[in-house]
């Protein structure tokens, strides 16, 4: 069945480090990819998305690129913030009909 | 409504006693979903609604648990003779339309802090 596999956290870092979060799928097709992120003791939001392969989606200086060829779809920042210290989730949509997670991915930033 | 509700945001029961956790989506939304988050776990999915069927309830832990959706609308989690392993926070999203062709993703409620004491 489809599934999404997350790096392992938590993830520590420097106020302006660069930031990987690696995230590879497995699915029939090619489905929508996500980014959720949940901030301390908020609920998720979406980060961003990506529909087809290739596409790039981004937002608040977030990054992550759809690779079919890799099954990936790893976010990156290229300068952290303490504010972005949250967990992550990686989501794809299954042909099932609901939205399949990761594991989600802890990140704790430093000043 | 404009995003999607949920109440009570906080819960404390007794064990023993049953529960309702209400969810209400975003208005049009032909798709529901339950999902549990334990502390410091990810998320566990519980059951899917499209429309006012449930095609996937296979995350339902028990018979203790159970929802139903009503008007493809509001929908209502109940869990009877609750345990304390039962203490989590309950997600509900909704989606445009459910299906791998909605680029929307889900839109996630607050959630209800459940706690079993």
């Amino acid at each position: 069945g489809d599934s999404v596999t997350q790096m392992e956290g938590p993830v520590t870092l420097s106020e302006e480090a660069f930031l990987t979060i690696n995230c590879t799928y497995t699915a029939t097709g090619y489905p929508s990819l996500f980014w959720y992120v949940q901030y301390p003791g908020e609920g998720l939001q979406l980060l961003l998305k990506a529909t087809k392969a290739d596409d790039k989606g981004s937002n608040k200086g977030f990054e992550a690129t759809y690779r079919k060829e890799t099954t990936s779809f790893h976010l990156e920042k290229g300068s952290v913030q303490v504010s972005d210290s949250a967990v992550y989730f990686c989501a794809l949509w299954s042909n099932t009909g609901k939205l399949i997670f990761g594991q989600g991915t802890t990140l704790q930033v430093k000043p | 409504g404009a995003g999607v509700s949920q109440s009570p945001s906080n819960k404390v029961t007794e064990k023993g006693k049953d529960v309702e956790l209400r969810c209400d989506p975003i208005s049009g939304h032909t798709a529901l979903y339950w999902y549990r988050q334990s502390l410091g776990q990810g998320l566990e999915f519980l059951i899917y609604f499209q429309g006012n069927s449930a095609p996937d309830k296979s995350g339902l832990p028990s018979d203790r648990f159970s929802a139903e959706r009503t008007g493809g609308s509001v929908s209502t989690l109940t869990i009877q003779r609750t345990q304390q392993e039962d203490s989590a926070v309950y997600l509900c999203a909704s989606s445009l339309l459910g299906t791998i062709s909605d680029n929307y993703g889900y839109t996630f409620g607050s959630g209800t802090r459940l706690t079993v004491v």
